[in-house]
């Protein structure tokens, strides 16, 4: 298998502030990986890919100047709210895509609680 | 654009029964992915079971089992023997193998309850 990390599990913030959200691939190399908003009782909802070196593609509806996304390295993608406000509050999954041996899979993160004040 | 459907928003099973969920998808490909996760009340997604659209036989993974049918665009899960730590969401998940789109395109979920 493959691990993937967030960090945070959960964050309070006031409402106006930012808040970063990191993605890891702890144990293998994720040349994309994929931010997904979670409602209670809901599906995953995709927000974003995000391309190692190059800019993130967004799905239709979702502000890529509030939700910025920084795919810096092969192992880490980064999820920032901007000037957050209560109708941000929602669990934030990120997956990351794993190609090796001829597999092609996508393994998550264990979410982040975003709750803003 | 590709659309996955779970029309059984919850189902409940005694424990040690068998269970089957249901799963239809809308798409114009030949070849995909079709995939079921579980989340369990620790939000973490887990993988369940993945399936080849170009593979005829049904994918298996030790009491997992799916009925994949093609031409019907159907892609049920089965769970045999039904244990507590079975109670989860799952979701059933489609993606293209070509094309560059490597997303996921999920179903609504299915809350499963297992009684003991």
């Amino acid at each position: 298998g493959a691990v993937v990390s967030q960090h945070p599990s959960r964050v309070i913030c006031k409402s106006g502030t930012s808040v970063k959200i990191e993605c890891r691939s702890l144990d293998f190399q994720a040349t994309t990986m994929f931010w997904y908003r979670q409602f209670p009782k809901k599906s995953l909802m995709l927000m974003a890919t995000s391309n190692e070196g190059s800019k993130a593609t967004y799905e239709q509806g979702v502000e890529k100047d509030k939700f910025l996304i920084n795919h810096a390295s092969l192992t880490l993608s980064t999820l920032t709210v901007t000037s957050a406000h209560p109708e941000d509050s929602s669990f934030y999954i990120c997956s990351a895509r794993k190609r090796a041996g001829g597999s092609d899979e996508q393994f998550f993160g264990p979410g982040t609680r975003l709750t803003v004040l | 654009a590709q659309t996955v459907t779970q029309s059984q928003p919850e189902m409940s099973v005694q424990e040690a029964e068998t269970v089957t969920l249901s799963c239809t998808y809308d798409t114009s490909e030949s070849d995909y992915y079709l995939f079921w996760y579980k989340q369990p009340p620790s939000r973490q997604m887990i993988l369940v079971i993945r399936q080849e659209a170009y593979k005829q036989q049904n994918a298996t993974e030790n009491r997992f089992s799916v009925n994949f049918q093609k031409a019907a665009k159907s892609f049920s899960l089965k769970i045999s023997d039904s244990q507590l730590g079975d109670a989860a969401m799952y979701f059933c998940a489609y993606r293209r193998t070509q094309g560059g789109s490597e997303k996921l395109v999920f179903g609504k979920g299915t809350k499963l309850t297992v009684n003991p």
